[in-house]
């Protein structure tokens, strides 16, 4: 059974430019979770999808944003670039079953701003 | 807010040595409490988990056993190996009022030499 899958492995992007991460759950997995880890700050968690719908985000900024396709596949948005925004970005998914469900990781994508 | 607390390292140990990284935690309710391994340049591995207390989770020769008394959720291997060098995160599930969200840990990394 393949696992969560990321898009693109590394991506470098300039200031102020936008950058689009994809992420495909387990099949079967109806959540999906976007994490950062950046340097120094540790796992912090970004935005929950399920069944389509964004359930709960973390403490960032609206420039943060994303989606869940019908067919669970999940985008992360970042508009208007900062270097504090490099970082490697960790999606993760869940069979969404009930509370506390075990997340499932991606291999990340290395996000470079320069 | 709900939170984990691990001992940071970095952990330097021979092969065949015992390890213990310590996690505490802070939470309402009832968490459920994983462990993460983070091996270099790769994203986060299941490790074992533990969904109330007194449980023990167990996988590679890991364990860890979900203290309710003390908050704690310490990781234990007997005799650690070369492969076993990653960094490790302890987690909580925060899934109150409607959150579903992993905390993290700062992360321990480990080192084992032969």
């Amino acid at each position: 059974e393949a696992g969560v899958t990321q898009s693109p492995t590394h991506l470098i992007k300039t200031r102020g430019q936008q950058a689009t991460l994809r992420c495909s759950p387990i099949s079967g997995h109806t959540s999906v979770y976007w994490y950062q880890q950046a340097l120094g700050l540790g796992l912090q968690f970004l935005l929950w999808y399920d069944e389509g719908e964004e359930r709960n985000r973390g403490n960032f900024p609206p420039r943060f944003s994303g989606r869940q396709f019908p067919n669970y596949s999940s985008e992360l948005n970042v508009n208007a670039l900062e270097l504090e925004d490099s970082a490697l970005y960790l999606c993760a998914s869940s069979s969404g079953t009930g509370v506390a469900d075990t997340q499932y990781f991606g291999p990340g994508t290395r996000l470079t701003v320069l | 807010g709900n939170s984990v607390t691990q001992m940071e390292g970095p952990v330097t140990l021979s092969e065949e040595a015992f390890l213990t990284i310590n996690c505490t935690y802070t939470a309402t309710g009832y968490p459920s409490l994983f462990w993460y391994v983070q091996y270099p340049g790769e994203g986060l591995q299941l490790l074992l988990k533990a969904t109330k207390a007194d449980d023990k989770g167990s996988n590679k020769g890991f364990e860890a056993t979900y203290r309710k008394e003390t908050t704690s959720f310490h990781l234990e291997k007997g005799s650690v190996q070369v492969s076993d060098s990653a960094v490790y995160f302890c987690a909580l599930s925060d899934y109150g009022g409607g959150s579903e969200k992993l905390v993290f840990g700062k992360g321990t990394k480990l080192t084992v030499n032969p």
